[in-house]
């Protein structure tokens, strides 16, 4: 079985700091990994993803994540914020193995962004 | 192209009812899953649909049930309602070969009293 731990619940910075949303991630075979993000009162929008090659990768919105396989971490960050980046965030990993879509998602991280 | 819709967007309901949510997934895609998202939780993967079957399912009981329809839309049907059912349900539609790219709806938030 695969879990996903997302190590701050709540991440509060000032607008065009830098953040990092750290997750750690569990699993017994090789998986894909994900961030998803959380408009208030919308679904959630693929933010990036990590399925081969390069570890570091780029997203929307600015936004890019580091795998680091010895450590199993996915870390999130942006080098400055937006007031906009208010949402919440969910890092997410898939067996490689299987098909289709089920993710095992973390319990997420409210990022809130002041003036 | 149109995205995904779900309906309805809010509901109440009591303990020991029977509720259908509904989803129309975005043009193209062919399999439909839905997740269970508890407030202050993550999205919990309740089962997948692929070809108008049930092909891949999480930790929920049986009273948690689904369809899909030729055109790839959805329902989710939950039986006997309880109160801990209450949450955000979340449609997702992908293409069968997707490695986890899925796009969301909205969700139908369910209230049970």
């Amino acid at each position: 079985a695969q879990s996903v731990t997302q190590l701050d619940s709540q991440v509060p910075v000032f607008e065009e700091a830098p953040v990092e949303l750290r997750c750690n991630y569990s699993s017994s075979v090789s998986v894909y990994l994900f961030w998803y993000v959380q408009y208030p009162n919308q679904g959630l929008q693929l933010l990036l993803k990590y399925l081969s090659g390069s570890t570091l990768v780029k997203g929307i919105n600015g936004f890019e994540a580091e795998f680091n396989k010895s450590q199993t971490s996915f870390h999130l960050r942006k080098p400055s914020v937006h007031i906009s980046d208010t949402a919440e965030y969910f890092c997410a990993v898939r067996r490689k193995e299987t098909s289709g879509s089920r993710l095992t998602f973390g319990e997420g991280t409210q990022l809130t962004v002041n003036p | 192209e149109t995205g995904v819709t779900q309906s309805p967007t809010h509901l109440i309901k009591t303990r020991g009812q029977q509720v259908t949510l509904r989803c129309s997934s975005q043009s193209g895609h062919n399999t439909v899953s839905w997740y269970q998202q508890a407030l202050g939780q993550g999205p919990q993967f309740i089962f997948q649909y692929y070809r108008e079957e049930e092909n891949g399912r999480g930790n929920f009981p049986p009273r948690f049930s689904g369809l899909q329809f030729p055109n790839y839309s959805s329902e989710l049907n939950v039986n006997a309602l309880e109160l801990d059912d209450s949450a955000l349900y979340l449609c997702a539609s992908s293409l069968a070969s997707t490695r986890g790219e899925l796009f969301f709806g909205e969700g139908s938030r369910l209230t049970v009293l």
